[in-house]
């Protein structure tokens, strides 16, 4: 089973809606973050949120974080095209720096 | 800056043979690390390298595999005998000394026909 996993596993939105993509982990961490995958292109990162976090902003972007209950979520407001992307959260990158994935939300935003 | 480097986009080879994929990774990055992507594993972690010696590399296939960094500008990711099931896109990063995030490449896409 995947130590990290994201949910819902696809979306479709309009543009200038909300969306909320959910994480669940299965390890201790020290951060999780939040990477972003277009089509063609490797994963960028996103966001970064520390274990002694309970949400960081980063423009149109919120990630929150729940050590308690092994979870993390983040929100996108008003969404345009170009959020088109696959979106992933990692834990690890602390001392044994390799990330682990979930397997990823696809999310299509159409016009 | 140009990000990191990978080459070639695309191989394709034929079962049995080898397969010898590059990686530049950003310039003062440190650290460098290979992983393996395809639809139903995700995103996989293979090899880490530190300084160019290698550190971890619990994600490697035991046979088959194998991965160098020999100077700071360049790491290479060789698969001998290539299987179908090699078939996946190999992504490098790289990423600063203390810093937990990762800088992708677009990654090579190898098909083992």
């Amino acid at each position: 089973s995947q130590l990290a996993e994201e949910n819902p596993w696809a979306l479709s939105v309009h543009e200038g809606e909300s969306v909320t993509v959910n994480c669940s982990y299965k390890t201790s961490i020290t951060a999780l973050q939040w990477y972003r995958q277009k089509s063609g292109e490797g994963p960028a990162q996103l966001i970064l949120i520390r274990s002694n976090e309970r949400e960081k902003r980063n423009g149109r972007l919120r990630a929150t974080l729940d050590t308690s209950s092994q979870s993390s979520s983040l929100s996108i407001t008003a969404t345009r095209c170009e959020d088109t992307a696959v979106y992933f959260c990692a834990t690890g990158g602390g001392n044994t720096r390799k990330l682990i994935f979930g397997l990823g939300t696809t999310l299509q935003v159409q016009p | 800056n140009a990000g990191v480097i990978q080459t070639p986009r695309h191989k394709v080879t034929g079962k049995g043979q080898e397969a010898t994929l590059w990686c530049e990774p950003i310039s003062g990055h440190s650290a460098v690390f290979w992983y393996r992507q395809t639809i139903v594993q995700g995103l996989e972690f293979l090899t880490y390298f530190r300084n160019q010696a290698p550190i971890d590399d619990s994600g490697m296939p035991k046979e088959r595999f194998s991965a160098q960094m020999p100077n700071q500008s360049h790491s290479t990711l060789k698969i001998q005998s290539t299987q179908p099931q090699d078939s996946a896109v190999y992504l490098c990063a790289s990423s600063a000394d203390r810093g937990p995030e990762q800088f992708f490449g677009p990654g090579t896409r190898l098909t083992v026909l």
